[in-house]
């Protein structure tokens, strides 16, 4: 059964770093194929692809966004960690983690974390 | 990049209707199209990949069809619990863009 679960502030100051942490079971990020991703959804608003990290440590990145986002992974914890530089208020919404397999797309979801930027 | 734009964005139906959502992408993205069904204060659950797969547990009412650039998802006859916003999704490459999304009401 995949399980994957976000952490990290609620609640963050504009020009701030945001540290989140996805923490899941059920596979392995050593798998050939296999990757996770980061979605971002302000509130009210559509769902926006931020980053993935694949199981050979590729990495890709929204380029929008490009120049402010860090992915890594650590194998042997099962975490995700992206990190967000210079928050915005605009950067307020729900955060989530998601498997995606070879060639396939998001298929499990974490339930998502709530940042919201205000000083 | 590849933009991807679906219509309407917003819809009422009554329940039994048909309903059909429509999505392109300004691009050929071949069948990496998947379709996403997020339940209000939900997260979004995967519908339909590869443009006309079913996911494991999905209701037969749902189907999708497409390839290349214009795709469409349609619910044959429309329940209550459909009520939710759905979302197209580019993945053969990243950025792995979502559309704007389709907010069906009934």
């Amino acid at each position: 059964q995949i399980t994957l679960k976000e952490s990290g502030p609620t609640l963050v100051k504009p020009t701030q770093t945001l540290t989140l942490t996805c923490t899941f079971s059920g596979f392995s990020l050593s798998t050939s194929g296999v990757s996770v991703g980061w979605i971002r959804q302000p509130p009210g608003k559509a769902l926006e692809w931020l980053a993935l990290i694949y199981w050979n440590d590729d990495k890709r990145y929204s380029p929008s966004l490009t120049s402010r986002l860090t992915i890594t992974k650590d194998t042997s914890k099962n975490q995700v960690v992206l990190t967000m530089t210079n928050m915005d208020p605009v950067d307020t919404g729900t955060y989530y983690c998601a498997h995606k397999k070879w060639l396939g797309t998001f298929d499990y979801w974490g339930q998502g974390t709530l940042v919201t930027v205000s000083s | 990049d590849i933009q991807m734009t679906q219509s309407p964005s917003s819809l009422s139906a009554s329940v039994g209707d048909r309903v059909t959502i429509t999505c392109r992408a300004n691009q050929d993205i071949r069948h990496y199209l998947a379709w996403y069904q997020q339940n209000p204060g939900k997260v979004p659950k995967l519908l339909i990949y590869a443009a006309s797969t079913l996911q494991s547990g999905v209701p037969s009412r749902f189907s999708g069809s497409g390839s290349g650039t214009d795709f469409t998802l349609t619910i044959s006859s429309l329940q209550p619990e459909d009520v939710a916003t759905y979302y197209c999704q580019k993945y053969n490459s990243a950025p792995l863009t979502f559309g704007g999304g389709t907010k069906v009401q009934i």
